[in-house]
């Protein structure tokens, strides 16, 4: 059973313009949320995270939006530039767990 | 700043052989996580640990993988006898709280092939 869910496997967007990832959750009582990037051969960076009192986060280029209620967050990349090349994976914790619940990940290509 | 530090990068052995992960976490963080990477399941947690105490073996996949943390600075993680279906990319984090504003800090992986 995937609580969290990345249904989009890849993405491919043109340098300069917006990068849009998505990430479903099913568990109601997630109220952490983070976004991870991967490059190969790497482990994991923590890229930007959001508690569920917010519905927004912002850190230069990278947004993080949620919405509880849908049980949805995004992560936009403004402007895509070709070093965010990599695999994105959302996290999740909650009350209920102290585990942190990753989705499948988001291969996503900026290309020039 | 060190981050985590593990090793071997890559581990290549036979099926049946038994097989050591080793994990320095970051100094100062008192959390400790196994995960491990696979094309069909993502990322799962094998296990975790707070301060040396494992808390949640769940993930666990079999008796054959086992973890300790005799101290602050060291983790293994075993499996003995390994199978090929074990191979994948197994990485250790470590945190300074489980959940809250500390995110978990990963280590770069061991990417282990069974023959």
């Amino acid at each position: 059973d995937q609580q969290v869910k990345q249904n989009s496997p890849s993405l491919s967007v043109q340098e300069g313009r917006i990068s849009i990832l998505n990430c479903d959750y099913t568990n109601s009582m997630f109220d952490y949320f983070l976004w991870y990037k991967k490059y190969p051969a790497e482990g994991p960076t923590f890229l930007i995270s959001i508690s569920s009192i917010k519905d927004k986060n912002e850190d230069g280029r990278f947004t993080v939006f949620l919405n509880k209620s849908a049980k949805h967050l995004s992560l936009h990349i403004v402007p895509s530039q070709p070093g965010d090349s990599a695999v994105y994976f959302c996290a999740a914790s909650g009350l209920d767990t102290d585990k942190l619940i990753f989705g499948t990940g988001t291969r996503l290509q900026v290309f020039p | 700043d060190a981050g985590v530090i593990q090793s071997p990068r890559h581990e290549v052995t036979e099926m049946g052989q038994e097989v050591t992960l080793r994990c320095k976490p970051i100094s100062g963080h008192d959390y400790l996580f196994w995960y491990r990477q696979t094309m069909m399941r993502g990322l799962e947690l094998l296990i975790y640990f707070n301060n040396n105490v494992p808390i949640d073996d769940s993930g666990m996949p079999e008796d054959r993988f086992s973890a300790k943390m005799p101290n602050a600075s060291f983790s293994t993680l075993k499996i003995q006898p390994s199978e090929p279906r074990d191979s994948a990319v197994y990485f250790c984090a470590s945190s300074l709280r489980v959940n809250g504003n500390q995110p978990q800090h990963f280590g770069d992986g061991t990417r282990l092939s069974i023959l």
